[in-house]
C-alpha cells in the first residue's frame, strides 16, 4: 500500500507569494491533517481534514487555508508568504479521525521563503 | 487548552544503558497519549500508546494521571534506538498535540 505523498518536497519563494501544497493520503484513509514543524517550535498543528469538511483548526493567522477533495487529497494554501513561514510541512492521514491518534505521515513539503 | 513539554532536547546515553525519554501534559479531561519516533531520513511514526500497554522495540511507557506524565522507558539502549521522540496527546475529540521532541543518542 502506497505511502501518505507530498507534493512538492522542496519549494523556494519570496516574501508576498502564496503556495499551494498537495497531499495524498493512504488509500482508504479519510482523514488528513497539516503539521507545521520548525526547529524552535517542534509540530504545531494547523489544521485536519475529514470527509471534506475541516474538522480541527490550529492557532495560524487567515493565510493559512486547506481544502479536502472527494478522493480525500487535501491541499493547504499559504497566501502571502513571510520570512517566518519557511519550515517543514508534514501531512498526515488517518483511517478515522486523526484523535484516535495513529497518523501516517508523508515526507514533508520543505518551504524557504526569501 | 492541550499542552505537552518534552524538557530535554537532546538526551545522550551509552549503549546498554537504561533510557527514560520524560514527558509531562496539561489537559483538563481524560487524556491519550502517544509516542512517536523519527529515524534518520526515515518518516514521522508511531511507536506506542498508552491505551494499548504495549512493548515495542524494548520501549515502554506508562501514564502516571497523577504527576500529569507519560515518560518513554528501555532498560537496554542500543545503537539503532538513537532517533528523534516525539510525546503527543488527545482528547475530547481535539487535535493530536506534540511536543517539541527529545533527540536521543545512544554512543557506543
Amino acid at each position: 500500500k502506497a505511502g501518505v505523498t507530498q507534493t512538492p518536497r522542496y519549494l523556494i519563494k519570496t516574501r508576498g507569494q502564496q503556495v499551494t501544497l498537495s497531499c495524498s493520503p493512504i488509500s482508504g484513509h479519510r482523514s488528513v491533517s497539516w503539521y507545521q514543524q520548525t526547529p524552535g517550535q517542534g509540530l504545531q498543528f494547523l489544521f485536519e481534514y475529514f470527509s471534506e469538511t475541516q474538522r480541527n483548526k490550529g492557532n495560524f493567522p487567515g493565510r493559512f487555508s486547506g481544502r479536502q477533495f472527494s478522493n480525500s487529497r487535501s491541499e493547504m494554501n499559504v497566501s502571502t508568504l513571510e520570512l517566518g513561514d519557511s519550515a517543514l510541512y508534514l501531512c498526515a492521514s488517518s483511517l478515522v479521525r486523526a484523535d484516535t491518534g495513529e497518523l501516517f505521515f508523508g515526507e514533508g513539503s520543505r518551504l524557504t521563503v526569501l | 487548552a492541550q499542552r505537552v513539554t518534552q524538557p530535554e532536547k537532546l538526551l545522550s546515553v551509552f549503549k546498554g544503558a537504561p533510557v527514560e525519554l520524560k514527558c509531562n501534559y496539561s489537559y483538563s479531561g481524560s487524556p491519550e497519549l502517544f509516542w512517536y519516533v523519527q529515524y534518520s531520513r526515515q518518516r514521522l511514526q508511531l511507536l506506542l500508546r498508552h491505551i494499548s500497554r504495549e512493548s515495542i522495540k524494548g520501549f515502554t511507557a506508562d501514564l502516571n494521571k497523577g504527576e500529569t506524565s507519560f515518560h518513554l522507558k528501555k532498560p537496554f539502549a542500543q545503537e539503532e534506538d538513537s532517533a528523534m521522540y516525539y510525546c503527543a496527546l488527545t482528547g475530547g475529540g481535539n487535535k493530536l498535540t506534540f511536543g517539541t521532541g527529545t533527540q536521543l543518542k545512544v554512543e557506543l
